[in-house]
């Protein structure tokens, strides 16, 4: 099993449409937590980066961490074509060596 | 904003070269780290960095080395190129360690023929 899991996709919603991206992870001692947008043959670009639980917002994106069921979601609101991309998760702990990624959901926000 | 720039976007490079990936960053960041991302297999740690001269293994070394002369700069050799290597490479860096909040560069896009 690995250790965070992530739905590919693809993922096809109109425009306009509220996105959820989401992330099942199997280490309870994860406590950062990231959301990547890739676009095509880019690098991948920090979207978002959360503490703990709780919930982050950045504009129409809000992130969400559920640590007592080991789940982190990335919330788009308003989708937009230009947010066609793949979204990646990753996660680590405080003194590791090394983020642990999900493999990315692939959207396509139809205009 | 944290800079991370790769050497090249795009390489070609034969069976058996030796090849050189660079990258700089320009945020006085501590940690830097080399992926490969290939489809259906994500993103694999390669090699990481948390000071100048120091390196550590990731989860997939074999047929890499890794070179940290100064800070800014981390550069990721192939000894010698095989047809298995040609992947998406992708440099990052962070402040933390462990990579938390890093920031990647554009990517080298390297084929192996």
């Amino acid at each position: 099993q690995k250790e965070v899991e992530q739905d590919p996709g693809p993922l096809s919603v109109p425009e306009g449409a509220i996105v959820s991206l989401n992330c099942t992870y199997s280490n309870s001692a994860f406590q950062y937590f990231m959301w990547y947008r890739q676009y095509s043959r880019k690098g991948p670009e920090l979207l978002m980066y959360t503490y703990s639980s709780g919930n982050k917002e950045d504009g129409r994106f809000t992130a969400q961490v559920d640590k007592s069921s080991k789940y982190i979601s990335l919330f788009i609101r308003d989708s937009q074509p230009s947010d066609s991309a793949t979204y990646l998760c990753a996660m680590t702990i405080q003194g590791a060596q090394k983020l642990v990624f999900g493999q990315g959901t692939r959207l396509t926000i139809n205009p | 904003d944290v800079k991370v720039t790769q050497s090249s976007r795009y390489l070609v490079k034969r069976t058996g070269e030796k090849v050189f990936l660079e990258c700089v960053q320009d945020m006085d960041h501590e940690n830097m780290f080399w992926y490969r991302q290939d489809p259906g297999l994500g993103l694999r740690l390669i090699y990481f960095s948390y000071d100048v001269k120091m390196k550590e293994k990731g989860d997939i070394p074999e047929g890499y080395s890794v070179s940290r002369e100064k800070k800014e700069r981390f550069s990721l050799i192939l000894e010698s190129a095989s047809t298995n290597q040609t992947s998406m490479y992708l440099c990052a860096s962070s402040l933390r360690a462990g990579g938390t909040e890093a920031f990647f560069g554009q990517g080298t896009r390297l084929t192996v023929v």
